[in-house]
């Protein structure tokens, strides 16, 4: 059983490029979230999808930043003209349910992106 | 809006000591709580929960947790620390009042364990 996968695991990119991080969920589990941890700082929560939706998304920012979880494929979650705050580790997690439900969310290894 | 307080950015312990890693949360309605352990360069891995029933809940690799309503908390502990526990760990809630799809993550504490 496959938990969840985050490519690539690190993401070097220039400033003004488009980083594009995915992550495919356990099998079977239809809710996303994204998280972004800056160096020696907790976790801060971005998005949560389910499929073709977004359903919160008050943790990204306004600008550059986007998210999406299609019918089919991984969720996406692209930055567009990164810069250097941008840099961060990124870490994707799944969980069966949404609202109402007890279960834990597992969560991927994380893409750690680096604007240079 | 909910929340979680690490007031501890580390806690220092000498392995067979007892260790305690404390976490205070802010919620509408009931929390669902749960902690977290991440590893160096790797993503979080579930140590344990509390949902309901006996406040005292016991999870992966001997530790446990206890659940406080008055005190709003929700500490982590170890009766007997091992070097291999040290890592960063992360308290997190869902607000069951407000639908409770958003899980809240603390800033994270550090334990250092020393031979």
């Amino acid at each position: 059983n496959a938990g969840v996968m985050q490519n690539p695991r690190h993401l070097v990119r220039r400033r003004g490029q488009e980083a594009r991080l995915r992550c495919s969920p356990v099998k079977g589990h239809s809710h996303v979230y994204w998280y972004r941890q800056l160096p020696e700082e907790g976790l801060k929560f971005m998005v949560y999808l389910q499929k073709e939706n977004i359903i919160d998304e008050s943790g990204m920012p306004k600008e550059r930043f986007s998210a999406e979880f299609p019918k089919e494929g991984p969720s996406i979650l692209r930055i567009q003209q990164v810069v250097r705050g941008d840099s961060a580790a990124y870490f994707c997690a799944s969980s069966p349910y949404g609202t109402g439900n007890n279960t834990e969310a597992f969560f991927g290894q994380g893409t750690r992106l680096t604007v240079v | 809006a909910q929340s979680v307080a690490q007031p501890e950015d580390q806690v220092n312990v000498a392995e067979g000591n007892p260790l305690t890693v404390k976490c205070t949360y802010s919620v509408s309605g009931n929390p669902y709580l749960f902690w977290y352990v991440q590893y160096p360069n790797r993503g979080l891995q579930f140590l344990l929960k509390y949902i309901t029933g006996d406040n005292l809940v016991k999870g992966s690799y001997g530790f446990e947790a206890e659940f406080n309503k008055s005190q709003t908390s929700f500490h982590l502990k170890k009766p007997s620390a091992l070097v291999s526990d040290s890592a960063l760990y992360f308290c997190a809630v869902r607000d069951m009042g407000t639908g409770g799809f958003k899980t809240i993550f603390g800033a994270g504490t550090r334990l250092f364990v020393k031979a």
